[in-house]
């Protein structure tokens, strides 16, 4: 079965280093997302990504994060210069659009990376 | 504001005792209500979209109903491995129409005892 693929699982980096965060998403998918997890919170969003452009990006998603499709297959969050508070798990999830678009098909994540910054 | 309220934060269950958990929204317009079971550590895995008042879905242990307020999800004689935090999540429409974020609720973490 077809599923959203991220790498790494962990990382650990220092305060003001850039992290690249790497997702697959499910091959045919057109819509993708990046969320975050900060331990025994909510899962919020990030930014929303289809036809090589944002959608949506939430207050969170400033000016130290990025994110790219490079090729047909990987979609990439960058944080520029990593702070504390971005310590949390990191998920991407994808969206096959249907007939009618995206609204109301399932979003699949991925299984999340862990990001800790000391 | 769109949000999303689901209770109890956590509910204790021994093996085979049933129970419901709770999703409340206030959504201008709904376009699904989806729950997700999320393991420590792991990425929320789909579970059930639902998409208008009255409609159910079920899956081995597991049924979700949907109200114009609310959803539940009901577990009938649950057993250990399906101890998990569910969630239950609403997406925003966004000006264009698409599928914009989910909105989640903060989950119920059911334990089920053996």
């Amino acid at each position: 079965e077809p599923e959203v693929t991220q790498t790494p699982s962990h990382q650990v980096t220092q305060m003001g280093q850039e992290v690249i965060l790497r997702c697959v998403p499910i091959s045919n998918h057109l819509y993708f997302y990046w969320y975050r997890q900060i331990l025994g919170q909510k899962v919020e969003f990030l930014v929303s990504f289809y036809n090589n452009e944002i959608s949506e990006k939430s207050e969170i998603f400033d000016d130290q994060f990025s994110v790219e499709r490079p090729d047909g297959s990987n979609f990439t969050l960058k944080i520029r210069s990593t702070k504390l508070e971005d310590s949390a798990m990191y998920f991407c999830a994808s969206i096959l659009a249907g007939t009618s678009g995206s609204l109301g098909e399932t979003q699949y994540f991925g299984p999340g990376t862990r990001l800790l910054v000391l | 504001e769109d949000q999303v309220t689901q209770s109890p934060e956590a509910l204790r269950l021994q093996e085979g005792e049933s129970s419901s958990l709770n999703c409340s929204y206030t959504v201008s317009g709904l376009r699904g209500l989806f729950w997700y079971r999320q393991d420590p550590g792991k990425g929320p895995e789909f579970l059930f979209t639902l998409y208008s008042a009255g409609e159910e879905k079920e899956k081995e242990r597991l049924k979700a109903t949907l109200t114009k307020k609310e959803s539940f999800l009901h577990i009938t004689a649950p057993k250990p491995e399906d101890s998990a935090t569910y969630l239950c999540a609403v997406p925003v429409v966004n000006y264009g129409g698409s599928q914009g974020n989910l909105i989640f609720g903060k989950g119920t973490k059911l334990s089920v005892k053996p």
